[in-house]
């Protein structure tokens, strides 16, 4: 089931400057996206998330951006800091059908470096 | 800032056994989650809860498996007998508006 795809396993950025994850979703019903940021050992915690009617949501030094044509989001975090090194998971779920069922990307390990 | 708590934090038993991992949502939310993630996989929907019943179901939410809200505070998954594949980080997570809020988890380790 790969309904949601994070292609990127890794990135590295340096501190200060920008973050850019991708995600892309194959399931047309999907209308609500979410991104999480998980340390080790800890649960994956919520960031920012976005609607199928917005192309873009901001919050703070992060920022999502929708293409509901292409079926893509991404995920832009400036000015990236050490403390944002973490596994970030895209999420997607088909609402109201699914009882808010999310459906995971398999995360992007971001390190940021000095 | 309210969060979801889980307990155990590591659950270590032998195949066969019957596990109980709890969750304590965050109090003012209505819909609950169980949700696993297998080492080095992507984090896998198990069931979602409301109303005191299951909303929904994966496959991998079979007769093993159970959910119960005993009061109004706890949330628990129930695997009747273990299986080796069942080891997993097992998340909880819980919503009032369209944001799921997960707990750190419980680390099952099943011999």
């Amino acid at each position: 089931d790969q309904q949601v795809k994070q292609n990127s396993p890794s990135l590295s950025v340096q501190e200060g400057r920008i973050s850019i994850l991708n995600c892309d979703y194959t399931n047309s019903m999907f209308d609500y996206f979410l991104w999480y940021k998980k340390y080790p050992a800890e649960g994956p915690t919520f960031l920012i998330s976005i609607s199928s009617i917005k192309d873009k949501n901001e919050d703070g030094r992060f920022t999502v951006f929708l293409n509901k044509s292409a079926k893509h989001l991404s995920l832009h975090i400036v000015p990236s800091q050490p403390g944002d090194s973490a596994v970030y998971f895209c999420a997607a779920s088909a609402r109201p059908d699914s009882w808010g069922k999310l459906q995971f990307g398999a995360g992007t390990q971001v390190v940021v470096t000095p | 800032e309210p969060e979801v708590t889980q307990t155990p934090s590591h659950q270590v038993t032998q195949m066969g056994q019957e596990v109980i991992l709890r969750c304590v949502p965050i109090s003012n939310h209505l819909y609950f989650y169980w949700y696993r993630q297998i080492l080095g996989q992507k984090v896998e929907f198990l069931v979602s809860f409301y109303n005191n019943e299951i909303s929904e179901k994966s496959e991998i939410f079979d007769d093993q498996f159970s959910v119960e809200r005993p009061d109004g505070s706890n949330f628990t998954l129930k695997i009747r007998s273990t299986k080796l594949e069942d080891s997993a980080m097992y998340f909880c997570a819980s919503r009032a508006g369209n944001e799921q809020y997960f707990g750190p988890g419980t680390r099952l380790t099943v011999t």
